[in-house]
């Protein structure tokens, strides 16, 4: 089992929708959680995190986490082209400041 | 403000040879971790070093090796390169160890692509 897993993709969906990506973790050690976002050749940049349960909203962009189910999400409303790219759900340890866990992520295609 | 800054940016090397990869934080961070990218798939740790020392290593072989120097740069350094190495080398700051808080936040260069033939 992998310690990071995410939705297999391609997502796709048409601009304007709600697009749901979602991520399961193994360790319950997991302390705090990332979304980052990846285009394609370029490096992740990091969209938000999370590390308490429930809600936390940012713009466009709410994550929610459950730790008691292992879950993370990361919900983009008003989905726009340009937020096509791979996105990546990444979990730190508690005492591991440094080591992110990443998910292998998902693609998310917005289609005008 | 500069972000993290990676060199070089691309480069192509043969098996058996040996690179150096090298990445300057963003100023105040004392914190350089490296992650290895291969196509496909999620960044993997590599290292953590934090004021000078190695904070934290991931399941890699004896190749790889870093260290990081007293204006908190670092380097890369993977010897005896194998055509599995190729991949996109990814060097990320951050402010502190971020061993106590839950908010530490790693901020990526733009990577350095290896590939080795």
């Amino acid at each position: 089992q992998k310690e990071v897993e995410q939705n297999s993709g391609p997502l796709s969906v048409p601009e304007g929708a709600i697009a749901s990506l979602n991520c399961t973790y193994s360790d319950r050690g997991s302390q705090s959680f990332f979304w980052y976002r990846q285009y394609s050749g370029k490096s992740p940049e990091l969209i938000m995190f999370i590390y308490s349960n429930g809600d936390k909203e940012d713009g466009r962009f709410t994550a929610q986490l459950n730790k008691a189910s292992q879950y993370v999400s990361l919900l983009i409303r008003d989905s726009q082209p340009s937020d096509s790219a791979t996105y990546l759900c990444a979990a730190k340890l508690y005492n591991q400041g440094g080591k992110l866990i990443f998910g292998q992520g998902t693609e998310l295609s917005v289609k005008p | 403000d500069a972000g993290v800054t990676q060199s070089p940016t691309h480069l192509i090397k043969t098996r058996g040879q040996h690179v150096t990869l090298r990445c300057s934080p963003i100023s105040g961070h004392k914190s350089v971790s490296w992650y290895q990218q291969v196509l496909g798939q999620g960044p993997q740790f590599i290292f953590q070093y934090y004021e000078k020392e190695e904070r934290g290593r991931g399941n890699f072989p004896d190749r790889f090796s870093a260290r990081q120097f007293p204006n908190y740069s670092s380097e890369l350094n993977v010897n005896a390169l194998l055509l599995g190495d190729s991949a996109l080398y990814l060097c990320a700051s951050s402010l502190d160890a971020g061993v106590i808080s839950g908010a530490n936040v790693l901020t990526f260069g733009a990577g350095s692509r290896l590939t080795v033939l």
